[in-house]
């Protein structure tokens, strides 16, 4: 099986713009999570997705939403971003009730 | 609130020698742990986690509920073992992951 895709793999943009990033999850897997990796403050959660409802949400300002589509792909958008938001996110799918989350390589963003 | 704390950001071990990464955790209930991996240039992976006790690569973890602790023990490093770990925590009934800032292990040939 193809493993969980994301993209693009690195992005730059600007202060005040806003960025979409996409995740694949491997075939079958229906929940999909999104995660924030920075040097400070490590690994945070921002949400996670289910059949198309958000089912949990990190502590996130409201510039960031995401959502999942009828086969399962997600993504996420950040608006209005701030160079704090300079970080790796990292998807995450696994099957439902199952415990073990299989990551994605990450998307690289960089806020200038 | 659920925390984890893995207080050593880095241990360097020589080959041959026992490790033991530790993870402490805070959680009113009873939550699952895991320890996730990242080896260089490679996606985060799953290790292991204490509901199946099992042994992955040599290494083991033992939830101890008392110490609201989840270390993670290999009794003979490898040079194949140096990576990021990370320890992470699931409260019941959540679909979210708590994890810890992780700990660098460095095995010295």
């Amino acid at each position: 099986k193809a493993g969980v895709t994301q993209t693009p793999r690195y992005l730059i943009k600007t202060r005040g713009q806003q960025v979409t990033l996409s995740c694949s999850p491997i075939s079958g897997h229906r929940s999909v999570s999104w995660y924030q990796q920075t040097p400070g403050q490590g690994l945070q959660f921002l949400f996670e997705y289910f059949s198309e409802t958000q089912r949990n949400k990190g502590n996130f300002p409201g510039r960031f939403s995401g959502r999942q589509f009828s086969n399962s792909r997600s993504e996420m958008n950040v608006s209005t971003l701030e160079l704090g938001d300079s970080a790796l996110y990292l998807c995450a799918s696994s099957l439902e009730r199952s415990p073990r989350a299989f990551f994605g390589q990450g998307t690289r963003l960089t806020v200038v | 609130a659920q925390r984890v704390t893995q207080p050593e950001k880095l241990l360097s071990v020589f080959k041959g020698a026992p490790v033991e990464l530790k993870c402490n955790y805070s959680y009113s209930g009873s939550p699952e742990l895991f320890w996730y991996v990242q080896y260089s240039r490679q996606r985060l992976q799953l290790l292991l986690r204490h509901i199946s006790r099992e042994s992955i690569k040599g290494f083991t973890a033992d939830l101890n509920k008392g110490e609201t602790s989840f270390h993670l023990k290999k009794p003979f490093a490898q040079e194949e073992d140096s990576a990021m770990y990370y320890c992470a925590l699931r409260g019941a009934g959540s679909y979210q992951l708590t994890f810890g800032k992780g700990t660098k292990l460095s095995v010295i040939p």
